[in-house]
């Protein structure tokens, strides 16, 4: 079993909607929380963080943690075509110092 | 903002050669690391360094190997290119949990 499960997709949706990102994990060792965002032939550039259960919103971006279910999930209000790229959770424990990531899910946004 | 530069967009090289890929940051972050990333596999760690001249294998270091000779530059080196290590590379540092990642680099073997 993968420490970290995300859903590849594709997920599609018009412009406009939410897009509902989640990823499932299963050690508790997990304290820090990001969300990376890809677009096509790019590297992954941060796109939130957190570290303790609850909501964090950045803009049109919010990002949840439940660490009790060892779940988070990332959400995208009034999606544009431009948030079209692939999104990757990232976990990370103190110990071992470095980040684990799920395998990511593709995006589409349609106009 | 930190820039991580890796040297090549793209690289074709042929089965057996010894391929250097080259990796440079800019802010003074004391750990690098050397992903590969492909279609349904996701991320893959490869080799990571916490400093100057310090390695540590990660999840697929077979096949592979890597170069820290100053802060700022991570190597990875492919001994005897295969064609299963056609892939895209990635180039990540960080100062402690949040990474930085260059472009990457897509490797073919031919």
């Amino acid at each position: 079993q993968k420490e970290v499960e995300q859903d590849p997709g594709p997920l599609s949706v018009p412009e406009g909607a939410i897009v509902s990102l989640n990823c499932t994990y299963s050690n508790s060792a997990f304290q820090y929380f990001m969300w990376y965002r890809q677009y096509s032939r790019k590297g992954p550039e941060l796109l939130m963080y957190t570290y303790s259960s609850g909501n964090k919103e950045d803009g049109r971006f919010t990002a949840q943690v439940d660490k009790s279910s060892k779940y988070i999930s990332l959400f995208i209000r009034d999606s544009q075509p431009s948030d079209s790229a692939t999104y990757l959770c990232a976990l990370f424990k103190a110990a071992g110092n470095k980040l684990t990531f799920g395998g990511g899910t593709r995006v589409l946004v349609k106009p | 903002d930190v820039k991580v530069t890796q040297s090549s967009r793209y690289l074709v090289k042929r089965t057996g050669e010894k391929v250097f890929l080259e990796c440079v940051q800019d802010m003074d972050h004391e750990n690098m690391f050397w992903y590969r990333q492909d279609p349904g596999l996701g991320l893959r760690l490869i080799y990571f360094s916490y400093d100057v001249k310090m390695k540590e294998k990660g999840d697929i270091p077979e096949g592979y190997s890597v170069s820290r000779e100053k802060k700022e530059r991570f190597s990875l080196i492919l001994e005897s290119a295969s064609t299963n290590q056609t892939s895209m590379y990635l180039c990540a540092s960080s100062l402690k949990d949040g990474y930085t990642f260059g472009s990457g680099t897509r490797l073919t073997v031919v």
